[in-house]
Parts: structure tokens; sequence; C-alpha cells
């Protein structure tokens, strides 16, 4: 099964609003990244996460290894915030390869 | 300024053919890794490598052999290649395997006809 679930799978989002993205983990995370891919494929970093929070500009993340979640709030959409967010884990003792999620595509209208 | 270069940046290969797709990373990483997506699916890794040893690989199949002739380098050679094989490959770094940020560069989008 998926070892990182993201969920919701597609969101639309007005100019303005605000929403959350969420990621649960099967595996035990100790690092979570989440990533924004534009429509042109490339990937940007946005947050790298051991346990705990972290805020940059209108983007917000926390990632909870007790729990196996990590979230990624959106406040005051813009157009450019659209594309498909991933979050991924790292699992395990150092080394491991990043498992990524299912990914979430997010919308923003005028 | 791209930190991690890929070349080229798009790839139309004949079935039964072989391919190198270049990386080259500037960031001063110790390690250096291969991911594979298909189709906007999340990304898939493929092989790790740290201080141009392979540490890791989950690609089933051996017609897909890295290559590091430099620290800083990581190269992917694509043998008998065949339509399956159509996706995007991104090269990424990190300082160091494991408990590190990890970065990509803006992959090879490879068709196979």
């Amino acid at each position: 099964g998926d070892k990182v679930k993201q969920s919701p799978s597609a969101l639309s989002l007005q100019e303005g609003t605000n929403s959350a993205l969420r990621c649960n983990f099967s595996i035990a995370a100790t690092t979570v990244q989440w990533f924004l891919q534009n429509p042109r494929g490339s990937l940007m970093n946005l947050f790298y996460l051991v346990p705990g929070t972290k805020e940059n500009g209108r983007l917000k993340s926390a990632f909870d290894s007790k729990e196996s979640y990590s979230t990624l709030h959106i406040r005051d959409a813009q157009l450019e915030d659209s594309g498909t967010y991933f979050c991924a884990a790292e699992a395990g003792q150092g080394g491991r390869a990043l498992i990524f999620g299912t990914g979430t595509t997010v919308s923003v209208s005028p | 300024d791209p930190k991690i270069i890929q070349k080229p940046k798009y790839l139309v290969a004949v079935t039964g053919s072989e391919k190198i797709l270049i990386c080259e990373q500037y960031l001063g990483h110790n390690a250096m890794y291969w991911y594979r997506q298909s189709a906007k699916k999340p990304l898939e890794f493929m092989f790790s490598y740290s201080y141009q040893k392979l540490m890791d690989n989950q690609t089933a199949s051996s017609r897909f052999q890295p290559q590091s002739s430099k620290k800083n380098h990581l190269d992917l050679q694509i043998t008998a290649l065949k339509p399956d094989d159509s996706a995007t490959y991104f090269c990424a770094s990190s300082q160091d395997r494991g408990k590190t940020e990890v970065f990509f560069g803006k992959g090879t989008r490879l068709t196979v006809v």
C-alpha cells in the first residue's frame, strides 16, 4: 500500500483563501520535505523538516513524527501557488531514499 | 543559476537503443541520486551514490547503470530502451547521504518510440 498518503488529491482555491494539505505516513518517517512541482515539471524545495514547524512567507509546515503526519498550510493563496505539491519522507536510519507521496494538485483561480 | 545541471532536457530514443543521461551538481554535495517520474506520478527512487560509491539500488533492471566519473557527476546509462522507460528522470543531491535536504535538477524527459 501507499507508504506516504497525501490528501486531498486535488484542490481548487480562489485567490486570497487559505487551505491545508496533509501527508500521513505508514513508515517511521524521520525527516520530511515538501516540494512544489510547477507545470514545466521543475521541483522547488519548500520545506525540510525534522519534527517541528517552519514558516516561510504565506506557507507554514509542520511534521509530527510520533503521530506520523505532516501538514502544509497555504495562506492568502496566489495564482503562482498553482502546481502539484509533494511531500516526501525519509525513513529509518540515515541513507534511506525519499519516499514521495501521491501529490496534491492545487489550482488557484482569480 | 541552476546548481544541478541535467542534459539533455528532452530526449527521443528508438526502442532497443542506448542513451546516457548527464548530471552534474555544483553544490559541493557528497551524495547524488537518480529518481524517475512517469506521467505526473510520484517520483520513484532509483539509485543513491555517496562519495562516488553505489549505496542503494532500487532498480530491478540491470539495463539502468549509473556512472560516476567525478564526485559531482552521476550519469545514468540506459541500454536496450523500451517504451515503458519513457519518463522524466531527475538527478538529485544532498550534502550527505541521509538526514540532509535533497535538491533536484530540472529533469530529462525521455520518450522511447
